[in-house]
């Protein structure tokens, strides 16, 4: 069954700094991956996805992500973070039907002045 | 275009109490699923739609729990009697089902913005 994995529970960046989060899969074939960001009260918002092509996928709000097959990783990153980037940020991947999406549990992003 | 509309947004009640969760998808949109969001538990499918027609509702806790769509831009989801365990977020998404194998860029989910349901 299809897996997604995200270490990291909580990160704190300052603002300014650079984002890395990190995210891996379990899945027998080509997966087609997402990034969602939860604010606070809010629903998930599409952030980018990968589906196939360049392995470097551009996002909405300046993030980037880069799927790495060997690894099994999609992490997701940001060159400059701001504060209004403090959410909670869930990785997920497509199942075999194509319907089903299984997200991980989510890494909640703090950002300090 | 509206996004996914949920209402309500907010639902306190009491436990025994019947609540009603209620989904309008975005136009167009053939596919319908219904989440739960828990600390415990992270983001679960509950169940989802293909058409109006329930596809997998293996994620539907116990049978206090049941999923409607009665037409293309409506859905409910039933919960009776409530208890307390079902405080959490509901989350209700709605997307292009893919039509052909391979047409899997169409299958992406929009969210709404949820309903925080508290059961005291």
């Amino acid at each position: 069954a299809q897996s997604v994995t995200q270490p990291d529970i909580h990160i704190t960046v300052s603002e300014g700094a650079s984002l890395e989060l990190r995210c891996n899969y379990s899945y027998g074939a080509t997966p087609y991956l997402f990034w969602y960001v939860q604010s606070p009260g809010q629903g998930l918002q599409l952030l980018l996805k990968y589906f196939s092509g360049d392995t470097l996928v551009q996002g909405i709000k300046g993030f980037e992500a880069e799927f790495k097959r060997s690894q099994s990783s999609f992490n997701l990153r940001k060159p400059s973070v701001h504060w209004s980037d403090a959410a909670e940020y869930f990785c997920a991947v497509l199942n075999t039907g194509f319907q089903k999406l299984v997200f991980g549990t989510g890494t909640r992003l703090l950002v300090s002045p | 275009d509206a996004g996914v509309i949920q209402s309500p947004r907010h639902e306190v009640t009491e436990m025994g109490q019947e609540v009603t969760l209620r989904c309008k998808p975005i136009s167009g949109h053939n596919s319908l699923f219904w989440y739960r969001q828990t600390m415990m538990r992270g983001l679960e499918l509950l169940i989802y739609f293909n058409n109006n027609v329930p596809i997998d509702d293996s994620g539907m806790p116990e049978d206090r729990f049941s999923a409607k769509m009665p037409n293309a831009s409506f859905s409910t989801l039933k919960i009776q009697p409530s208890e307390p365990r079902d405080s959490a977020v509901y989350f209700c998404a709605s997307s292009l089902a893919p039509g052909l194998a391979g047409e899997r860029a169409k299958n992406i989910q929009y969210f709404g913005a949820g309903t925080r349901l508290s059961v005291l």
